[in-house]
């Protein structure tokens, strides 16, 4: 079983939708949870921490459930520049800052 | 925010030659780096976490042999591929942390001919 997993899509929405990502991860002594986007060929860049009370960041809002292994992404009144693949990374236990990725979903919002 | 710098962005060899990539925090000292691959359509592996000082510490399944992690200081990292294969192309991205967050170097491209 992978460490994270994802959706992989890809998930074409409108301009304007709300879409929602889901992600399990496997091991239940992680304490960090984040949302990174990476676009084509580039390095990833952090989007959102997770906390497990949920956040949200503008258009965009994170989720926790610890019990389940569960985090998720809800993305409202998506933009073009939306347009991404989202990575739901999990710390790696007494690693310091060892992250381990899902393997992305991929988002492409059209006009 | 903090900077992580790589050297090279992408680089073409041949079979059999070494290369080595750099990985530099620019405006903070990391005594931590992390070495992670991605294939085309797949997700970031982590492949050595980079110790100052010390031996890199290298994740299951990973030669140690074939992939050389030198981190002589608080600001440098090196990933050495040796004897370089087809199947080494990747895009290779380092990583160092602090104040809790995780900054991402540029990446480096290797196509293997």
């Amino acid at each position: 079983r992978k460490e994270v997993e994802q959706d992989p899509g890809p998930f074409n929405v409108p301009e304007g939708a709300t879409v929602a990502f889901n992600c399990t991860y496997s091991n239940s002594a992680s304490q960090s949870f984040f949302w990174y986007r990476q676009d084509c060929r580039k390095e990833p860049k952090l989007l959102m921490s997770v906390y497990s009370s949920g956040n949200e960041d503008g258009r965009f809002t994170a989720q926790l459930n610890r019990a389940s292994q569960y985090i998720s992404l809800l993305i409202r009144d998506s933009k073009l520049s939306d347009s991404a693949t989202y990575l739901c990374v999990v710390n790696v236990p007494n690693s310091g800052y060892a992250l381990n990725f899902g393997k992305g979903t991929s988002l492409l919002v059209t006009p | 925010g903090a900077v992580v710098s790589q050297h090279p962005s992408w680089v073409i060899c041949k079979s059999g030659t070494s290369v080595k990539i750099e990985c530099r925090s620019l405006d903070f000292q990391a005594t931590t780096m992390f070495w992670y691959r991605q294939f085309p359509k797949q997700s970031l592996m982590l492949m050595a976490t980079s110790n100052e000082g010390s031996k890199a510490t290298y994740e299951q399944g990973v030669e140690k042999d074939k992939f050389l992690i030198n981190h002589a200081s608080l600001t440098l990292s090196t990933l050495t591929v040796t004897s370089a294969h087809p199947e080494d192309s990747s895009f290779y991205i380092c990583s160092a942390g602090i104040y809790g967050e995780q900054y991402f170097g540029p990446g480096t491209r290797l196509t293997v001919t």
